[in-house]
């Protein structure tokens, strides 16, 4: 199976600011045939379940905000919240579908400071 | 809308059973493969089971291979997971989704994919 891990565990940002979460591969999620990266992001809001932010590692589900982007490629990838608000504070969680089982990691708390 | 509604959790007692359903509408459930996802308290999300589109197909994680079962019923949009032999590590929210993949302006079925939607989740609380 592909280990995914999250980090940091928990992050604090102040509203306004830039908060940047880090998810890390066992072995590449790069396929090869079509160049894309089968990795996603989601958010969890309390009591919520996930809610999909972004798919091929870079592309945003249609009405997500856009301070939320996504890169990397391979086996090192990123979520970033350009501008924190205080609707942002959630869990965010990455999950690979390069193989079965589709496995996530453990998932980054984001709260304000 | 796509929606997905859970239903069937509750507590029940160790070595005991519970059937989880999932009912879809707004899409065409035969179409997708389905899943169930667990989140034990404060903690991270856990692939449970998966059925093709046809039901042909199951797959298991090993810590539930032999005591769970996931089935559907595509005349009724409808998705299940029986758990039998609980114990107290499953404890857990769970969940239904879909899983699909988008490219070129369309989204579809594919062996590869996301999640979405989610249901709200059922929780199952095993303890004595």
């Amino acid at each position: 199976d592909i280990v995914m891990t999250q980090s940091p565990d928990s992050l604090a940002v102040s509203l306004g600011e830039r908060a940047t979460i880090n998810c890390k591969s066992s072995q590449s999620v790069l396929y090869s045939s079509n160049n894309k990266n089968y990795l996603a992001w989601y958010q969890q809001k309390p009591g919520q379940p996930p809610k999909l932010l972004i798919y091929w590692a870079s592309t945003r589900e249609s009405g997500v905000p856009d301070r939320f982007s996504g890169g990397g490629s391979g086996t090192d990838f990123t979520l970033t919240i350009s501008s924190l608000q205080a609707e942002d504070v959630a869990v965010y969680h990455c999950q690979q579908y390069y193989s079965t089982p589709h496995t996530f990691g453990q998932g980054t708390k984001l709260e304000i400071k | 809308q796509v929606q997905l509604v859970e239903s069937g959790g509750g507590l029940v007692k160790p070595g005991g059973s519970l059937r989880l359903s999932c009912a879809a509408s707004g899409f065409i459930f035969s179409d997708y493969f389905m899943f169930w996802i667990r989140q034990a308290p404060g903690k991270g999300l856990e692939w449970v089971s998966y059925i093709s589109s046809s039901g042909s197909i199951t797959y298991y994680a090993d810590s539930v291979k032999g005591r769970f079962t996931i089935s559907r019923d595509n005349a009724k949009n409808s998705l299940y997971l029986q758990m039998n032999s609980l114990r107290a590590e499953d404890t857990a929210v769970y969940y239904c989704a879909r899983r699909l993949v988008c490219s070129g302006g369309s989204c579809y079925s594919a062996e590869r994919g996301w999640f979405d939607p989610w249901g709200q989740g059922t929780l199952v609380t095993v303890s004595s």
